[in-house]
């Protein structure tokens, strides 16, 4: 049973296009985050929903746009892409209770060419 | 802020244990992470610790010492699967439910026969 899936697991697309990436999870956890990590592995994150609110978001291009259409589901909406946002994007939960771990999707590839 | 270090590569042979550093200066703390991540795949929680002193899992601890802003993650009786990159993470202040982590760019370690 997939706790935490994304869709598409692939996006190769051309700049100046939009894009969207969409993340359920089935762990009834209350917090999800969308994380990039660049070709050095560098993982940062960029944006934490509570809840379906908005409680952290990170100095992030405004055409970067989440959205949480309820507490299971975090979608990316991305603008105007561009080379530099290619990178694996991680979609993650984390119970809201008392819980520390999060729990990672298995990542987007996003290539823009 | 948060700043984070670890070594980049480590290698280390088979059946032989490890140490993995890191270090971090950070302005407001609630507790260390490490995760393991292997090629291509999501990252996987490995040990947490908020309070000093060890915590064993198995083949995995993992060390905390607060006044030297200091973690390591100790890997025992290494097995050729543990090649992976091992990622240092610093939990921030909790905010409206959600806890930020900043991620160390990981150390990648190599298992040799």
């Amino acid at each position: 049973d997939t706790a935490v899936s994304q869709t598409p697991k692939y996006l190769v697309t051309q700049m100046g296009n939009d894009k969207s990436i969409k993340c359920e999870q089935n762990l009834g956890h209350d917090t999800m985050y969308w994380y990039k990590q660049d070709s050095k592995k560098f993982l940062k994150i960029m944006f934490s929903y509570n809840n379906k609110e908005l409680i952290i978001n990170e100095t992030v291009p405004n055409r970067f746009s989440p959205k949480s259409p309820d507490k299971a589901h975090l979608n990316l909406h991305i603008n105007s892409l561009e080379l530099g946002d290619s990178a694996v994007y991680f979609c993650a939960s984390k119970t809201g209770t008392g819980g520390y771990e999060q729990y990672f999707g298995p990542g987007t590839r996003l290539t823009v060419t | 802020g948060q700043n984070i270090d670890q070594p980049t590569e480590m290698t280390a042979t088979e059946g032989a244990i490890v140490q993995i550093n890191c270090t971090y200066q950070t302005s407001g703390f609630n507790g260390l992470f490490w995760y393991q991540q292997h090629a291509g795949e999501a990252p996987t929680f490995l040990s947490y610790n908020v309070l000093d002193g060890l915590e064993e899992k198995g083949r995995f601890s993992s060390f905390l010492s607060r006044s030297k802003g200091y973690s390591y993650l100790l890997l025992k009786e290494l097995q050729m699967k543990d090649s992976a990159s091992y990622l240092c993470a610093v939990r921030g202040p909790i905010t409206g439910g959600g806890n930020k982590l900043t991620f160390g760019t990981g150390t990648q370690l190599k298992v040799e026969l």
